[in-house]
């Protein structure tokens, strides 16, 4: 069954600082996307960069990149020169090629980013 | 950029009251999602909807819901007697295959409040 990991309930990070997000996941699909979602305190829920399980390379879409290690079974997110706006609550979501079409979450890390 | 669009964003009723939750997904999107979020916890699978059926749902769908797409463009969750522990916050969320590698594009959210 398919299952995502986030062990960080809260992070805490300094303006123009580098973060770290953990996410691992366990799949038995061989064929699997890794997503990453940021819900500001507004509640919606946006996406914000994605990894292929076949992806030679890791992810990168401005200041947020997937540090993926397949081997592992992780899919870290990194924002680095974080903003104050990067505060917000933070859900890596896989979602499997062949067994289901679903995205499951993970429960979410809260990131807070202070001046 | 096409996104989903959600209304209501509030919703109050009254516990055994029947509401429906209302969504336009991005017009060529395949793949119909709902998911809810009980305040603070973990963003929690509900259904998939493909090819005008159910293609998966969770335990917590149980009879009480019912999703539907009536026309080409709307697609709705019906809840028939709501309960104090169906107040959460209901996301649509649309892709447009039903593969590893689509993310899923969510709507701002419908949050019920059931008194």
């Amino acid at each position: 069954a398919q299952k995502i990991t986030q062990t960080q309930p809260g992070m805490f990070v300094q303006e123009k600082e580098a973060v770290t997000l953990d996410c691992t996941y366990d799949t038995s699909d061989p064929s699997y996307g890794l997503f990453w979602y940021k819900q500001p305190s507004s509640g919606e829920m946006i996406f914000l960069i994605y990894q292929g399980s076949y992806d030679q390379q890791n992810a990168t879409e401005g200041r947020y990149s997937l540090n993926f290690q397949k081997a592992r079974k992780s899919a870290n997110l990194v924002i680095s020169a974080s903003q104050l706006g990067d505060s917000a609550m933070y859900f890596c979501a896989m979602r499997e090629a062949y067994n289901t079409d679903k995205l499951i979450f993970g429960t979410g890390t809260r990131l807070q980013v202070f001046p | 950029e096409p996104e989903v669009t959600q209304t209501p964003s509030h919703q109050v009723t009254q516990m055994g009251q029947e509401v429906i939750l209302r969504c336009v997904p991005i017009s060529n999107h395949l793949y119909f999602y709902w998911y809810r979020q009980i305040l603070g916890q973990k963003v929690e699978f509900l259904v998939s909807f493909y090819n005008n059926e159910i293609s998966e749902k969770s335990e917590i769908f149980d009879d009480q819901f019912s999703v539907e797409r009536p026309d080409g463009s709307n697609f709705t969750l019906k809840i028939r007697s709501t309960k104090l522990e169906d107040s959460a916050m209901y996301f649509c969320a649309s892709s447009e295959t039903g593969t590893g590698n689509s993310p899923l594009h969510f709507g701002n959210g419908t949050r019920l409040t059931v008194t």
